[in-house]
């Protein structure tokens, strides 16, 4: 089965940075790649996804990247905001069955 | 539409009991899917219903089970507790269940075992 792996656990970046997660997968099959955020005490919401066919998508301050050959994708935050302090997860579809998340990146930004 | 529910929000129970959870999905929405959530565990898989059926499991002992009723309804059940089971628990709801749809959480069940 798909196992994806993500790095850092903890991130902490000044108000203003740009923060970058990164996660890895192992199954070549996958071909759609999520992010969720999850706030203190809320439940995850998708804030942006992509699909194999196309290497980068922006929305607004958020973009992520793909890599098939390496199997790694990342997202990317710029000028961070007090509101962008939250847990955010990556995850994989494993050729469409279902979704496999990774452990999770805890994103403090300092004011 | 209404959100995805999930009732009840917290429970407490002791080592060797038993629990049901339950989530109602987004109205129009045949999959729920349910996960595990620990600190530095992520979430995990435990299991997803499409149209009453089972249709994919996650590595999970057999003390966790659940179902799904006609109405898309679903309820997780967890035997024989052990304190390792202390988690949040999230349901999810999709249209149909594919691992490319955008998952619809609920708030989840914080349960702690004692």
């Amino acid at each position: 089965g798909e196992n994806v792996e993500q790095h850092p656990s903890t991130l902490s970046v000044q108000e203003g940075d740009s923060a970058v997660i990164k996660c890895t997968y192992s199954d070549s099959a996958s071909n759609y790649f999520p992010w969720y955020k999850q706030e203190l005490g809320k439940r995850p919401q998708l804030i942006i996804d992509i699909r194999s066919n196309v290497g980068e998508k922006k929305d607004q301050r958020i973009a992520v990247t793909l890599n098939k050959t390496a199997k790694h994708f990342s997202l990317h935050i710029t000028e961070t905001q007090p509101e962008d302090s939250a847990v955010y997860f990556c995850a994989a579809d494993g050729g469409n069955e279902k979704l496999t998340f990774g452990t999770g990146t805890r994103l403090t930004i300092i004011p | 539409k209404a959100g995805v529910t999930q009732t009840p929000r917290y429970l407490i129970k002791t080592r060797g009991q038993q629990v049901t959870l339950s989530c109602s999905p987004i109205s129009g929405h045949r999959s729920v899917s349910w996960y595990q959530q620990t600190p530095g565990q992520g979430l995990q898989f435990l299991f997803e219903y499409f149209s009453e059926t089972q249709r994919n499991k996650g590595n999970f002992p057999g003390r966790f089970s659940g179902r799904q009723f006609s109405n898309s309804r679903s309820e997780m059940n967890v035997s024989t507790l052990e304190l390792g089971d202390s988690a949040l628990y999230l349901c999810a709801s999709s249209n149909q269940g594919f691992g490319n749809e955008k998952l619809f959480f609920g708030s989840g069940t914080q349960l702690s075992v004692l």
